[in-house]
């Protein structure tokens, strides 16, 4: 089956940028999407076939997704990017959502 | 506004049967995709399955296949999520998610609007 390799953690101090990796076979033929779960809320997409944002998320956050990796960039972070932040893709071949494991945004 | 709003959760012994809601409100139900999605206590996402605008197409993860069922009542406005056998490994709370895609009946994409979830815990 097809599987999503993120980190569980990353760090960063505030107002440097924070990159989160989404790791699979040939991920870059696939449209991923990224989502954001503060503590106690539901997810919320913050990026949407690879690279576009919904309205109302900041331009500090961005993705691209190209080979085998995707990426989540988050710059200039502040204490309220802290979440858990979920890759997400549809797995055509199983017929399966697939979510990678998370990863925990902290700010230092 | 969007609004998808899961019901039928609570506590329930290994083995039993449960059946979980999803009422939503607007946007125009019988066109989108509707998934379901659980989270076990401290864990990430796993995604349970999804139903095609149309009730057409059905999916589901590994995890549930042959024991949940989902299905729609497209006059009604609501999902559903029957579960049957249940095990303590299904402990979780489970979300209703609305694919972002119009009238897709094979391929799904991002969940762009989600309810805010009904906890379900088995345990004897």
């Amino acid at each position: 089956s097809y599987v999503l390799t993120q980190p569980p953690s990353v760090s960063v101090a505030p107002g440097k940028t924070a990159t989160i990796t989404c790791g699979a076979n040939n991920i870059g033929t696939k449209s991923v999407h990224w989502y954001q779960q503060k503590p106690g809320q539901t997810p919320v997409v913050v990026i949407f076939y690879d690279s576009d944002r919904p309205s109302g998320i900041p331009e500090r956050f961005s993705g691209s997704n190209s080979g085998n990796t995707a990426t989540l960039t988050i710059t200039r972070v502040d204490a309220g990017d802290e979440a858990d932040y979920y890759c997400q893709v549809w797995d055509n071949i199983s017929d399966h959502v697939i979510f990678g494991g998370g990863t925990k945004l902290t700010v230092l | 506004q969007v609004q998808l709003v899961e019901s039928g959760g609570g506590v329930v012994q290994p083995g039993r049967s449960l059946r979980l809601s999803c009422v939503t409100s607007g946007f125009t139900f019988s066109s989108y995709g509707i998934h379901w999605v659980r989270q076990a206590p401290g864990k990430g996402l796993e995604w349970v399955a999804v139903i095609s605008y149309d009730g057409g197409n059905k999916y589901y993860a590994d995890s549930v296949k042959g024991r949940f069922t989902i299905s729609r009542d497209n006059s009604k406005n609501t999902l559903y999520l029957q579960m049957t056998s249940l095990r303590a490994e299904d402990t979780a709370v489970y979300y209703c998610a609305k694919d972002s895609h119009y009238h897709e009946r094979k391929t799904f994409y991002d969940l762009d609007y989600w309810g805010q979830g009904t906890l379900i815990t088995v345990s004897s």
